[in-house]
């Protein structure tokens, strides 16, 4: 079965500074693609970046990108020049597949930032 | 990506009682999702929503506790029946989740309370 472990309950980093959130991954898929959404306390969902299994460089999108060790089967999300907009819940996730071409997610169990000016 | 609205956004709720939370998406998709976050907790998959066919079912949720329709391609329902205080939590439901990356967009959320 795949899993996601976060290990870090709650992070906290200085504005305009850099954090990294950790993410372990466990899967037997050769195939994967993982996840990483922010949630605000108004609760929704924000996707922020994917990483596939096969894609050749780390994914970035913006201020976000993503460490992708595939050997040591972790996807880190790295945040640069954080914002007091980024205190929020991340969670990391992976696809698995239900059939028919769709796919469920997955969630880690989460870390809360909290970004100090 | 595809912009989901969810109603109510919160309710407090009597414990025996149900309650009936709507999701809308703004394009025709073909699977939704239904995900419970417990407070504190992570989510949790609740249901897969196929259009035309019965809901799919996570272990440990059941269909007489959990109905669901989905009546088209824009649509669905997610009814919490028999409530109780367990039953708190966040429900969200989400669309996506096919081609290459299988990336899921969520609704807001429905915030519930049970007394």
């Amino acid at each position: 079965a795949q899993k996601i472990t976060q290990t870090q309950p709650g992070m906290f980093v200085q504005e305009k500074e850099a954090v990294t959130l950790d993410c372990t991954y466990d899967t037997s898929d050769p195939s994967y693609g993982l996840f990483w959404y922010k949630q605000p306390s108004s609760g929704e969902m924000i996707f922020l970046i994917y990483q596939g299994s096969y894609d050749q460089q780390n994914a970035t999108e913006g201020r976000y990108s993503l460490n992708f060790q595939k050997a040591r089967k972790s996807a880190n999300l790295v945040i640069s020049a954080s914002q007091l907009g980024d205190s929020a819940m991340y969670f990391c996730a992976m696809r698995e597949a239900v059939g028919g071409g769709y796919n469920k997610l997955i969630f880690g169990a989460g870390t809360r930032l909290a970004v100090h000016p | 990506s595809a912009v989901i609205s969810q109603k109510p956004s919160r309710d407090i709720c009597q414990r025996g009682t149900s309650l009936t939370i709507q999701c809308q998406v703004d394009s025709q998709v073909t699977m939704m999702f239904w995900y419970r976050q417990q407070p504190g907790q992570s989510l949790t998959l609740i249901a897969t929503a196929n259009q035309g066919s019965e809901a799919t079912y996570e272990s440990g949720f059941v269909i007489d506790k959990f109905p669901i329709s989905r009546p088209n391609l824009t649509f669905s329902t997610l009814t919490v029946s028999n409530m109780s205080p367990e039953d708190s939590s966040i429900y969200l439901c989400s669309a996506g989740g096919q081609g290459a990356r299988g990336e899921q967009y969520f609704g807001p959320g429905t915030r519930l309370t049970v007394t």
